[in-house]
């Protein structure tokens, strides 16, 4: 079993449209997640991470863990056509030298 | 600052040819990792390095060989490339400061093996 899963897609979505992109992952010790965004021939950005369970929200993005059933996942309101790019899901080993293990990473494309 | 820089950005090998991947960093971080990404599978770990002069292999290491004898630098050798090692390699780092959490990537490089 993956540590992490995450449905490749691709996700298409009309402008302005709410976006809802999900993982799962498979220890129950993790506790560090991370969203990264990464644009065409470009390297991954971090987007967003939390710690433990519970939300966190930064403008139009809002990041969620929910630790009972292991899952994790990110919204997007208002969706815009910058948005698109390939969002990976990521939990960072503390204790493997900080290494990050990825989701295979969701293709979002925001139409006009 | 040009944060994390990779060298070279493209190239193309023939089977059984080898080469090094370059990864330089000006934050003075003291983690460096090499990624792969492939179609569908997200990045996985090839090596990491915890500090200058100490490495530890990832998730996929067969095939590749690394060494950090300079902090800033971090490379990344295949000794005979092979076209299951067709890819694309990202570098990062980190800090090792308690509460860093990101990893800042580099740009990435395009590796085709014919």
């Amino acid at each position: 079993q993956k540590e992490v899963e995450q449905d490749p897609g691709p996700l298409s979505v009309p402008e302005g449209a709410i976006v809802s992109l999900n993982c799962t992952y498979s220890n129950s010790a993790f506790q560090y997640f991370m969203w990264y965004r990464q644009y065409s021939r470009k390297g991954p950005e971090l987007l967003m991470y939390t710690y433990s369970s519970g939300n966190k929200e930064d403008g139009r993005f809002t990041a969620q863990v929910d630790k009972s059933s292991k899952y994790i996942s990110l919204f997007i309101r208002d969706s815009q056509p910058s948005d698109s790019a390939t969002y990976l899901c990521a939990t960072l080993r503390v204790e493997y030298g900080n290494k990050l293990v990825f989701g295979a990473g969701t293709i979002l494309r925001v139409k006009s | 600052n040009a944060g994390v820089t990779q060298t070279p950005k493209f190239r193309v090998l023939k089977t059984g040819q080898s080469m090094t991947l370059l990864c330089a960093q000006d934050m003075n971080h003291e983690y460096m990792y090499w990624y792969r990404q492939d179609p569908g599978m997200g990045l996985r770990l090839i090596h990491y390095s915890v500090g200058e002069g100490t490495t530890a292999k990832g998730e996929v290491p067969d095939g590749y060989n690394v060494s950090r004898l300079k902090k800033q630098n971090f490379l990344l050798g295949l000794e005979s490339a092979a076209p299951s090692q067709t890819s694309v390699y990202f570098c990062a780092t980190i800090s090792r400061l308690a509460g860093s959490h990101e990893q800042f990537f580099g740009p990435g490089t395009r590796l085709t093996v014919l």
